[in-house]
């Protein structure tokens, strides 16, 4: 079975500082889909990547970057010199490797960016 | 990118009336998906629209309680039937990208049950 593990409930920063977002998932697939959302306060999802499980590169846009490492796993998430508007909930979530299937959510990380 | 709409945006509704959900695609979707939020918690799948057929349920979740129905490619609805205060959630609908296979998801809808 697929499960998505992100440990940290509640992060806090101040803003500019840098702050990573762990992801672990588990999946006896060998091909899969990684994703990141965002939900702000207003309530909708907001998509950021989407990761193959054959691509192990690390990706940057802009502020974000994401570092896939499938020896351990994780799909961990970072926000370089965070702003007050990345105050949100984040979740990591896993599909199979059809790309056609729904999606496991871990819990989501509450990021409080304080200025 | 899909995009994808959904209304009401929030209700309020009395405990054991009903409520439909709409949810508005455009033509580059295929799989279809409703998810439940309940209040500081993750999604949940409640389940597969299905185009033309029963919705494919998720454990948990019954026909009775959560009819469907996906009349064609663009559209479907999700009903609360029978509501009580535990249904209160965000439900979202979410659509899989023809092309790209990113799954989008609605605005959803904010139900409060009282």
């Amino acid at each position: 079975a697929q499960k998505v593990t992100q440990v940290q409930t509640e992060i806090s920063v101040v803003e500019k500082e840098d702050v990573t977002l762990d992801c672990v998932y588990e999946t006896r697939d060998t091909t899969y889909y990684l994703f990141w959302y965002k939900q702000p306060p207003s309530g909708e999802l907001v998509f950021l990547i989407r990761r193959n499980s054959f691509d192990e590169q690390n990706e940057i846009s802009g502020r974000y970057s994401w570092n896939f490492q499938k020896s351990t796993s994780s799909f961990n998430f970072t926000i370089t010199a965070s702003q007050v508007v990345d105050s949100a909930v984040y979740f990591c979530a896993l599909s199979e490797a059809t790309g056609n299937t729904p999606l496991v959510f871990g819990k989501g990380t509450r990021l409080s960016v304080i200025a | 990118s899909a995009v994808i709409s959904q209304k009401p945006s929030r209700d309020i509704c009395q405990r054991g009336t009903s409520l439909t959900i709409q949810c508005q695609v455009d033509s580059q979707v295929t799989m279809m998906f409703w998810y439940r939020q309940q209040p500081g918690q993750s999604l949940t799948l409640i389940a597969t629209a299905n185009q033309g057929s029963e919705a494919t349920y998720e454990s948990g979740f019954v026909i009775d309680k959560f009819p469907i129905s996906r009349p064609n490619l663009t559209f479907s609805t999700l009903t609360v039937s029978n509501m009580s205060p535990e249904d209160s959630s965000i439900y979202l609908c979410s659509g899989l990208d023809r092309g790209t296979r990113e799954q989008y998801f609605g605005p959803g809808t904010r139900l409060t049950v009282t």
